[in-house]
């Protein structure tokens, strides 16, 4: 049984117009969340993270929102640039886990010029 | 600063064979875990080494072993190799207390290691 969703393979947005990037949970024990990019022959590179007294965090163009009642993220990027183009994991982990954090399957994001 | 490296990247290896494959941590952290991706899949967790100990382990077998040096660097090591062990072996480091720091930065990935099994 997944406990982190992402029900969207892939995406495709126009340059310049906002990405968003869902992810859905089932373990209300999760705590905190991270959202990595994975380009094609290289390790998932950590983008933003949010813990769950937060429903917001922001980092330059790159947005994460938190919906603890509906165990619900995302991730907004705002203006998509075509070097986004990316597969996108969500993970969570909680403070019972420790350090080990439960992966989506990932979303492909291609930003097209 | 040097990030994580992974070697071999691509490995093929027979059914029923052993295989280690190695990781170099990120300079000043202390923490490696280990993760499966296979094709299609999210990053599954196997485990986590802290001062060359186990400190956790996802859903798989036994036949899955690790090993961490004084250095932080770390093996992991799959015995009895099945056609499913085919997938993508990722090594991330981490500081112990990566969820404590507040800085959120999670894990550096290395590239992996790339397992076939045939």
């Amino acid at each position: 049984d997944q406990q982190v969703k992402q029900n969207s393979p892939s995406l495709s947005v126009q340059e310049g117009r906002i990405s968003i990037l869902n992810c859905d949970y089932t373990n209300s024990m999760f705590d905190y969340f991270l959202w990595y990019k994975k380009y094609p022959a290289e390790g998932p590179t950590f983008l933003i993270s949010i813990s769950s007294i937060k429903d917001k965090n922001e980092d330059g163009r790159f947005t994460v929102f938190l919906n603890k009642s509906a165990k619900h993220l995302s991730l907004h990027i705002v203006p998509s640039q075509p070097g986004d183009s990316a597969v996108y994991f969500c993970a969570a982990s909680s403070a019972v886990s420790g350090q080990n954090f439960v992966f989506g399957p990932g979303t492909r994001l291609s930003v097209l010029p | 600063e040097t990030g994580v490296t992974q070697s071999p990247t691509h490995l093929i290896k027979t059914r029923g064979q052993q295989v280690t494959l190695r990781c170099s941590s990120q300079s000043g952290h202390n923490t490696v875990s280990w993760y499966q991706q296979a094709l299609g899949q999210g990053p599954q967790f196997i485990f986590q080494y802290y001062r060359e100990e186990e400190n956790g382990r996802g859903n798989f077998p036994p036949r899955f072993s690790g090993l961490q040096f004084p250095n932080y660097s770390s093996e992991l090591n799959v015995n009895a190799l099945e056609l499913d062990d085919s997938a993508l072996y990722l090594c991330a480091s981490s500081p112990f207390d990566v969820l404590g720091t507040g800085g959120g930065y999670g894990y550096t990935f290395g590239s992996g290691t790339r397992l076939t099994v045939v």
